[in-house]
């Protein structure tokens, strides 16, 4: 049982590059996240899912599109990299264990972008 | 957007002694999450808190979930060295599904 698997690991892009950042969970967890960590800043979601087919905007959207066409995957592209986007990328699931969720991480996605 | 108040920002201790730190939000959680970030990984879940005037433990590790469901504590009781990292705290508020994150308790124990 993997949790949340996300790669790359690390990823340099130059200014106006598009790439994809892959999440993939194995514990049939209905709602997935993507959060941006940026130092003195915390986490700040970007989009979220709460299930295959439906995706919205977090707080800090712009840059960023998502889908969600299964329940397991939910990546995150990067349309036209700009050096504000270099951060750490966590993608996160959760699933509602009656009314007792819990939020599980990746292991996060170093972004710069030059 | 909403942000969590978490205080402190961060500390240093002798190992041995204990640790509180706390968060606070303007508006009524359901759900308090405190995590525990290291240097290059994904921050993991610690403790998890569903109703107001909970008390968890999880080893040297207790959090509350404030009665006002407005604000949460963590103790970690006789640190250790291992202990060192970045503390978050998570809320959910009613009727969303996103999570709010305070930013951080940066914790350093020394030996």
């Amino acid at each position: 049982n993997a949790g949340v698997t996300q790669t790359p690991k690390f990823q340099v892009l130059k200014t106006g590059q598009s790439m994809t950042l892959q999440c993939a969970q194995d514990m049939n967890h209905e709602y997935m996240s993507w959060y941006r960590q940026d130092p003195g800043m915390g986490l700040r979601l970007i989009h979220y899912s709460v299930g295959a087919g439906i995706t919205d905007q977090g707080e800090v959207p712009n840059g960023y599109n998502v889908s969600r066409s299964t329940t397991e995957d939910f990546p995150l592209r990067l349309l036209s990299a700009a050096p504000s986007q270099t951060s750490v990328y966590f993608c996160a699931s959760s699933i509602r264990q009656g009314a007792h969720e819990k939020l599980f991480f990746g292991s996060g996605t170093q972004l710069s972008v030059l | 957007g909403q942000q969590l108040n978490q205080s402190p920002q961060s500390m240093f201790i002798q190992e041995g002694e204990d640790v509180s730190m706390n968060c606070t939000s303007s508006s009524i959680f359901n759900t308090w999450l405190w995590y525990k970030q290291d240097p290059g990984e994904g921050p993991v879940l610690l403790i998890a808190l569903y109703k107001a005037g909970e008390l968890t433990s999880n080893g040297r590790l207790t959090a509350q979930f404030g009665i006002t469901r407005k604000d949460s504590f963590l103790n970690i009781s006789a640190s250790i060295p291992s202990d060192v990292g970045i503390y978050f705290c998570a809320g959910h508020p009613s009727g969303t599904y996103k999570y709010i994150f305070g930013t951080g308790t940066r914790l350093k124990v020394l030996a």
